[in-house]
């Protein structure tokens, strides 16, 4: 069974930082497109980035172009999203993802972790 | 960026019924839809990928269809466990993008 697990996400000042970690297992994690989603309260779906299997390709969504980097440690089964210069509208429930590549959907997913960010 | 859009966004309904919920692409994204589930406190779940493909342990009472630009999700036959938001992705080009998410409530 695929299992995610996401830690890290609290309550940050505009402008501070934060890094989101994601424990995977169920999977052959080193094989795996790796995604964060985000979700703001009471708001839809937002796809934040994504990073193929083997670290060597990341995407991201405009608008966290510059202030996010998201990476992997195959070797300890983890995903990471390291969140800078964060902004009041970064508020949401952060999903960590199985999937979300080129062709490949949003398999499975976490149950979140919240970051909040306040003025 | 791809524009998703979905119809309607609620939708009030009884157990039985059959249910039908648009998703529209600003370009044609050939089959690369999927559709999710989601309940109130959860994320969301796979529902189907490629317009048509049912993740596995779904159940068959739920149906996709549609390339291009328009696509459907169906209900067969609604029931308790299906009231929930339902949100179409493309996963076609960067980035990828959700429809805004339609409603299903009891009627």
């Amino acid at each position: 069974e695929v299992l995610l697990v996401e830690s890290g996400g609290g309550l940050v000042q505009s402008g501070g930082s934060l890094r989101l970690s994601c424990g995977a297992s169920g999977f052959t994690f080193s094989s795996s497109w790796m995604s964060w989603v985000r979700q703001a309260p009471g708001k839809g779906l937002e796809w934040v980035a994504n990073i193929n299997p083997d670290g060597s390709e990341k995407n991201y969504v405009d608008s966290v172009k510059g202030r996010f980097t998201i990476s992997r440690d195959n070797a300890k089964n983890s995903l990471y999203l390291q969140m800078n210069s964060l902004r009041v509208e970064d508020t949401a429930l952060y999903y960590c993802v199985k999937g979300g590549g080129s062709g490949w959907p949003f398999g499975s997913w976490g149950q979140g972790s919240l970051v909040t960010v306040s003025s | 960026d791809i524009q998703m859009t979905q119809s309607p966004s609620t939708l009030s309904a009884s157990v039985g019924d059959r249910v039908t919920i648009t998703c529209r692409a600003s370009q044609s994204i050939n089959s690369w839809l999927a559709w999710f589930q989601q309940k109130p406190g959860k994320p969301p779940k796979l529902l189907i990928s490629k317009a048509s493909s049912l993740d596995s342990g779904v159940p068959s009472r739920f149906s996709g269809s549609g390339s291009g630009t328009e696509f459907t999700l169906t209900i067969s036959s609604l029931q308790p466990d299906d009231f929930a938001t339902y949100f179409c992705q493309q996963y076609k080009s960067y980035p990828f993008t959700f429809g805004p998410g339609t409603k299903v409530d009891i009627k």
